[in-house]
């Protein structure tokens, strides 16, 4: 079980360039989850999916950020145009099969100039 | 109403001590799951211990024990002996549902905790 895989694990880009995070879920776990995490905010749900499909995007911050997975494997965070207010830890976590809990990522650190 | 409320921002303990992290949750879902995490300086999320709402018994794991009191919609982390490598983030969650319906998480505000050696 290699656990949920986030990359890059550190993203430094200039304000006004796309950036995007990428996650690969436990293998047979159904649903996946992104949260950003700030020191002014903590841990806040961006968006999750069932099933590849996406649930609740209620806490994608605005039309700037998108997320997709387009099969069980992959989920990608798209940030464009980003800027400096982006700054944070992106986790993403997955959880299904016996796993009845979340298993987080590493996190990738995103610093935006 | 927050779900998770975690009201303390800070605690030290002394090195070898028990320390206890409170939490209180909120919800109408009869059925639920609880959680602690802990994330060290490091930044990782690490799973500690998990309490299912019908269960019997309080959770624990190895010097970690879970105090849920269900009519009181607590449930605190008991960290027993602690050891240096404890300092960290604790984070409290909880998941309505009990199956995997794919339901989020609502997570606290965290307490960051110091051992003192």
């Amino acid at each position: 079980d290699a656990g949920v895989i986030q990359s890059p694990r550190h993203e430094v880009t200039e304000m006004g360039q796309e950036v995007t995070l990428r996650c690969k879920p436990i293998s047979g776990h159904n649903s996946l989850f992104w949260y950003r995490q700030t020191m002014m905010r903590g841990l806040e749900l961006l968006i999750y999916f069932n099933n590849n499909v996406p649930i609740d995007d209620s806490g994608m911050p605005e039309d700037r950020f998108s997320a997709k997975m387009p099969n069980a494997s992959f989920s990608t965070l798209k940030i464009q145009p980003s800027e400096p207010r982006d700054s944070a830890v992106y986790f993403c976590a997955s959880s299904g099969g016996q796993n009845y809990g979340y298993t987080f990522g590493s996190g990738t650190r995103l610093t935006v100039v | 109403a927050q779900k998770i409320t975690q009201t303390q921002p800070g605690m030290f303990v002394q090195e070898k001590e028990a320390v206890t992290l409170d939490c209180t949750y909120d919800t109408s879902d009869p059925s639920y799951g609880l959680f602690w995490y802990k994330q060290p300086s490091s930044g990782e999320m690490i799973f500690l211990i998990y309490q299912g709402s019908y269960d019997q018994q309080n959770a624990t794991e190895g010097r970690y024990s879970l105090n849920f009191q269900k009519a009181r919609k607590s449930a605190n982390l008991v960290i027993s002996a602690s050891q240096l490598g404890d300092s960290a983030m604790y984070f409290c969650a909880m998941r309505e549902g009990l199956a995997d319906t794919g339901n989020q998480f609502y997570f606290g505000t965290g307490t960051s905790l110091t051992v003192i050696p």
